[in-house]
């Protein structure tokens, strides 16, 4: 079945720093792709997102390209701040459900 | 506009008993999706419903159900629980037409079976 594999972390980086979490996928159509964001405590929130190839998604400084010729769907932030310390998700919609990859915590330090 | 609702935040529950957990979605959304997070598993997905039907299954012993009202409400429960079992459990509601609809998360129950 369609899969996300995601760059394990855990990621530590200083505030400005760049920031870029690798994710790949497995689908046999054409799915929709998502990053999500959990911060401690919380359920998960929506940050970006892509409905076909060549899409970029954007929000809060973050981006993601979908790009279908190596199934991937990066997410990149040009300068991170220590509020952005998370749990990061990426996901594709398949038949009415989010497979999940398995999330990368980035702290970030002042 | 009010978001996912889930309840309760935090239960307790020993081995071999049920629980029965509660989701409500967001206003005139159709679809309501289960998942279960843990450290070991990470997030896994449960069952959706839409309009009180269920669409799509995940690969969960029969122990796990849910249902879907009439006002898109959902429960989940589990029967004869397990230490297994314990785990944040998220619910998600979309508009539930398309593949492309955003999913809302709620904060989760955070179920411990002792």
């Amino acid at each position: 079945g369609d899969s996300v594999t995601q760059m394990e972390g855990p990621v530590t980086l200083s505030e400005e720093a760049f920031l870029t979490i690798n994710c790949t996928y497995t689908a046999t159509g054409y799915p929709s792709l998502f990053w999500y964001v959990q911060y401690p405590g919380e359920g998960l929130q929506l940050l970006l997102k892509a409905t076909k190839a060549d899409d970029k998604g954007s929000n809060k400084g973050f981006e993601a390209t979908y790009r279908k010729e190596t199934t991937s769907f990066h997410l990149e932030k040009g300068s991170v701040q220590v509020s952005d310390s998370a749990v990061y998700f990426c996901a594709l919609s398949d038949f009415y459900k989010l497979s999940f990859g398995a999330g990368t915590t980035v702290t970030v330090r002042a | 506009k009010a978001g996912v609702t889930q309840t309760p935040r935090y239960l307790i529950k020993t081995r071999g008993q049920q629980v029965t957990l509660s989701c409500s979605p967001i206003s005139g959304h159709r679809s309501v999706s289960w998942y279960q997070q843990t450290p070991g598993q990470g997030l896994q997905f449960l069952f959706e419903y839409f309009s009180e039907t269920q669409r799509n299954k995940g690969n969960f012993p029969g122990r796990f159900s849910g249902r879907q009202f009439s006002n898109s409400r959902s429960e989940m429960n589990v029967s004869t629980l397990e230490l297994g079992d314990s785990a944040l459990y998220l619910c998600a509601s979309s508009l539930g037409t398309g593949e492309n609809t955003e999913a809302f998360f709620g904060q989760g129950t955070r179920l411990t079976v002792v």
